[in-house]
């Protein structure tokens, strides 16, 4: 098993613009989550899913639309990026809503200029 | 709302023993886990409590008290390696979501 993965594991964007960070997992892990970690602090939900066709948001959710159309994938969307969106962006999953046990990606690092 | 506290550095030596607090305040709760993260990588995971007491994993323990709204993570033998930052949540259900929230994270240093 691959377990979570990401793509790409590095970004640089320009202000304005949008992309897409990828978010797989092959644990048909029912639970999906999209985390931002700021320098030296923890992390922040930004949106999360509890099975596919099923988003909801997270903390900071503003800036960021998710979507889930299988159990596999998730993927987070920029929609206009933003120098206060440059972070570390970590996605997760656990087997079920309510089962705690969370496997991270490794990360996309981003930056917005 | 919800929160958890959690201190932000401790420093032990390299063989001893140390305890991680971490209290927490939300609406509705599942269970308390623990994430280590070393520099530049990713959280892996640790453990989970959903009931009170105990739960031991090698030489990395988990204690939650519902009634305290508190957990800790004990952490013995302590290695060079565990030198990391250390995450507690909480899953919570209190707006009818499921919300994994993340303390602030603890810094802890291992003296050799």
């Amino acid at each position: 098993n691959a377990g979570v993965t990401q793509t790409p594991k590095f970004q640089v964007l320009k202000t304005g613009q949008s992309m897409t960070l990828q978010c797989a997992q092959d644990m048909n892990h029912e639970y999906m989550s999209w985390y931002r970690q700021d320098p030296g602090m923890g992390l922040r939900l930004i949106h999360y899913s509890v099975g596919a066709g099923i988003t909801d948001q997270g903390e900071v959710p503003n800036g960021y639309n998710v979507s889930r159309s299988t159990t596999e994938d998730f993927p987070l969307r920029l929609l206009s990026a933003a120098p206060s969106q440059t972070s570390v962006y970590f996605c997760a999953s656990s087997p079920d809503r309510s089962t705690d046990t969370q496997y991270f990606g490794p990360g996309t690092r981003l930056t917005v200029l | 709302g919800q929160s958890l506290e959690q201190p932000s550095e401790v420093t032990a030596v390299e063989g001893a023993i140390v305890q991680i607090n971490c209290t927490y305040q939300t609406s509705g709760f599942y269970g308390l886990s623990w994430y280590q993260q070393h520099d530049g990588g990713a959280p892996t995971f640790l453990s989970y409590n959903a009931l009170d007491g105990l739960e031991e994993t090698g030489r990395f323990s988990s204690f939650l008290s519902r009634s305290d709204s508190y957990g800790y993570l004990l952490l013995q033998e302590l290695q060079m390696k565990d030198s990391a930052s250390y995450f507690c949540a909480v899953r919570d259900t209190g707006t009818g979501g499921f919300k994994t929230i993340f303390g602030a994270g603890t810094r802890l240093f291992v003296k050799a």
